[in-house]
């Protein structure tokens, strides 16, 4: 069974400072898929970032981007330049196939920007 | 573009009533659909998942069951509502297993 674990249920910085969210999860795939999802106050889930495994380089989208350390299991999401609107809740997930289609979410962490 | 449309957005039902979610999908075909459910302050869960018109895999034993009549509409629905089953109700599509999901704007159920 694939587990996914956040281990910072709130987070808060100022605006236009640099956060990283962390996660960890474990998978006995060699194939997998992750990905960091938004969810801000209005409760919809928000693609922010995707990441194959078998890809070494590290995905980028703007402001975000992911260090991915495989042989550690973990992915963390870093915002630069942190805005108002990236208040909200982060979800790591995973994809890694097998029997069972569908993501596995963690526990999320609650990101608060203070202006 | 691809769009997909969840309703109702709330719901107050009692407990022992009848449930149905309906979530329909729109500029696709065949896509993969899901059924998740968040508890408060937790993340999601999956319930359901389907990848063609009446294929239905259950990830977790419970009160709930779904159905997708077409290709591109997902049914959840409960003979008899629980207490238990109050929470927000996600659904999601995607076009294959390892591409990105995308999810619906919610069904905030409450069970009295």
């Amino acid at each position: 069974a694939q587990t996914v674990t956040q281990s910072q249920p709130e987070m808060s910085v100022q605006e236009a400072e640099t956060v990283t969210l962390s996660c960890t999860y474990d998978t006995s795939e060699n194939n997998y898929y992750l990905f960091w999802y938004k969810q801000p106050p209005s409760r919809q889930m928000i693609l922010v970032i995707r990441q194959e495994a078998y890809k070494q380089q590290n995905a980028t989208e703007n402001r975000f981007s992911v260090n991915f350390q495989k042989a550690a299991k973990s992915f963390s999401l870093k915002i630069s330049d942190s805005q108002l609107g990236d208040t909200a809740m982060y979800f790591c997930a995973s994809y890694s196939g097998g029997g069972a289609d569908g993501l596995t979410f963690g526990k999320g962490t609650h990101l608060i920007i203070q202006p | 573009s691809q769009t997909i449309h969840q309703w109702p957005a709330t719901l107050v039902q009692p407990v022992g009533s009848p449930l149905s979610l309906e979530c329909t999908v729109e500029g696709t075909s065949n896509p993969n659909l899901y059924w998740y459910r968040q508890a408060a302050g937790r993340g999601l869960q999956l319930l359901f998942y389907s990848v063609g018109i009446g294929q239905i895999s259950s990830e977790v034993p419970q009160n709930l069951s779904a159905s997708r009549p077409q290709d591109r509409q997902f049914i959840l629905s409960s003979k008899k509502l629980l207490l238990s089953d109050s929470g927000f109700y996600l659904c999601a599509w995607s076009s294959d297993r390892y591409q990105p999901q995308h999810f619906g704007d919610g069904t905030r159920l409450s069970i009295l």
